[in-house]
């Protein structure tokens, strides 16, 4: 059965701390792995990744992804209160049809 | 529209009523999902719509659900006689196509009482 796993569920930081936020994966058919962003309704989409070892950087969030290895990771440098939300990670795999696996999220806290 | 577009955003209904609940894509996106996300739960894949392609309803929970979607623009998610564990946050989302990211409504909140 294909899963995606993210860890930690939880995070409470502190303004200007760096947090790493990671999400593993076990698929048949893997295309493309994706980061979302959930603050109170509409998941924003941030990255999609499809090769190994290229760097997806937007402003302080960047994020890789380890084909070998079957994971991501999601950066967020100097943080800041609005980066307080739910953190999604979605797999793209096909089997007949293309289906987005999403994990259960990370939930970050930024405190200031 | 700019984005997509769901309704109504919040929607009570007693156990055992019908609900429907409408999804209105970005234009020219071919794609359409409906996921399920409930307290503390990841999202939950129900039924995909791809341009003319049958729908992939592998996700659907039970029979109490079917979903349409008509003249491959808006779809309309149907319950039949509403559980109280179908209470959920029911997001849709639609994409240019296959492999390309979603874009997500804001959702409609079910609550069954």
């Amino acid at each position: 059965e294909d899963k995606v796993v993210q860890s930690p569920l939880s995070l409470v930081v502190h303004e200007g701390d760096t947090v790493t936020l990671n999400c593993s994966y076990e698929v048949t058919n893997f295309r493309s792995l994706l980061w979302y962003k959930q603050e109170k309704k509409a998941p924003t989409f941030l990255f999609m990744l499809t090769s190994s070892g290229i760097e997806k950087k937007s402003g302080r969030l960047s994020s890789i992804l380890d084909k070998k290895e079957l994971f991501s990771i999601l950066n967020i440098t100097a943080t800041q209160t609005g980066d307080s939300a739910i953190y999604l990670c979605a797999v793209v795999t096909t089997s007949g049809t293309y289906k987005y696996i999403f994990g259960t999220g990370t939930r970050l806290k930024v405190l200031a | 529209g700019a984005g997509v577009s769901q309704s109504p955003s919040n929607k009570v209904t007693e156990k055992g009523k019908d609900v429907e609940l409408r999804c209105d894509p970005i234009s020219g996106h071919t794609a359409l999902y409906w996921y399920r996300q409930s307290l503390g739960q990841g999202l939950e894949f129900l039924i995909y719509f791809q341009g003319n392609s049958a729908p992939d309803k592998s996700g659907l929970p039970s029979d109490r659900f079917s979903a349409e979607r008509t003249g491959g623009s808006v779809s309309t998610l149907t319950i039949q006689r509403t559980q109280q564990e179908d209470s959920a946050v029911y997001l849709c989302a639609s994409s240019w196509g296959n492999n390309s990211p979603l874009h997500f409504g804001n959702g409609t909140r079910l609550t069954v009482t």
